[in-house]
């Protein structure tokens, strides 16, 4: 069994500012962790993917995450925003490389940049 | 490239009326999945299909049936449809390519809004 908890549905920052998008995971196995963004009236696109490789894993647009094992955590950061980051960010958790592995979603977290 | 292509984008239906969501992608994936998303509640999944010819329940299966046409389809069906259905419906396709980074990474279509009345 997994599952994903993010932390604050809501969080806003200023244009420059450091972001900071929380999500623990729980998994029986080793999991595969994954950021997707969604931006208004569109699919998620993928951001970045961990599969148990480097700890540290860098995405698209500047984005990067760490995973730790001994937090149970994949928090995603960004050191400084931009306005074009406003989305909706998904952590997801899937149990590895068989092919159907089902992903497990977070509740989301919606991303504010104030100018 | 088109990825995964989703039809109708919007529909209205009345209680009770049936319709099928349409789903193709053109990346010869094996894997597809279909999700629904309701605010607050990320997405949850419906059904999936590992491969050709087999399908499973997900996480919220009642209410719909789905069918895995050939590898590149895969559609859902309301057949009576209610107003909690009323949500934006997802179908993805998950790639198997070589190499761990290539591997289990879900493409989505840009999704179908749903209202029940």
């Amino acid at each position: 069994a997994q599952s994903v908890t993010q932390l604050g549905s809501h969080v806003s920052v200023s244009e420059g500012a450091l972001v900071l998008l929380r999500c623990n995971y729980s998994s029986s196995v080793p999991p595969y962790l994954f950021w997707y963004v969604q931006y208004p009236n569109q699919g998620l696109q993928l951001l970045l993917k961990y599969t148990s490789a480097a700890t540290l894993v860098k995405g698209i647009n500047g984005f990067e995450a760490e995973f730790k094992k001994s937090e149970t955590s994949f928090h995603l950061t960004k050191p400084s925003a931009h306005m074009s980051d406003a989305a909706e960010y998904f952590c997801a958790v899937s149990a590895g490389e068989t092919s159907g592995s089902r992903l497990t979603f977070g509740e989301g977290t919606q991303l504010t940049v104030n100018p | 490239n088109a990825g995964v292509t989703q039809t109708p984008k919007f529909q209205v239906l009345k209680t009770g009326q049936s319709m099928t969501l349409q789903c193709a992608q053109d990346m010869n994936h094996n894997s597809m999945y279909w999700y629904r998303q309701d605010p607050g509640m990320g997405l949850r999944l419906i059904y999936y299909s590992a491969s050709e010819g087999t399908t499973d329940k997900g996480e919220v299966p009642n209410g719909y049936n789905v069918s895995r046409l050939n590898k590149r389809e895969f559609s859902l069906r309301l057949e009576s449809a209610a107003p909690s259905q009323t949500s934006v419906y997802f179908c993805a396709s998950e790639s198997q390519g070589r190499g761990r980074g290539a591997k289990n990474i879900q493409y989505f279509g840009a999704g179908t809004r749903l209202s029940v009345l």
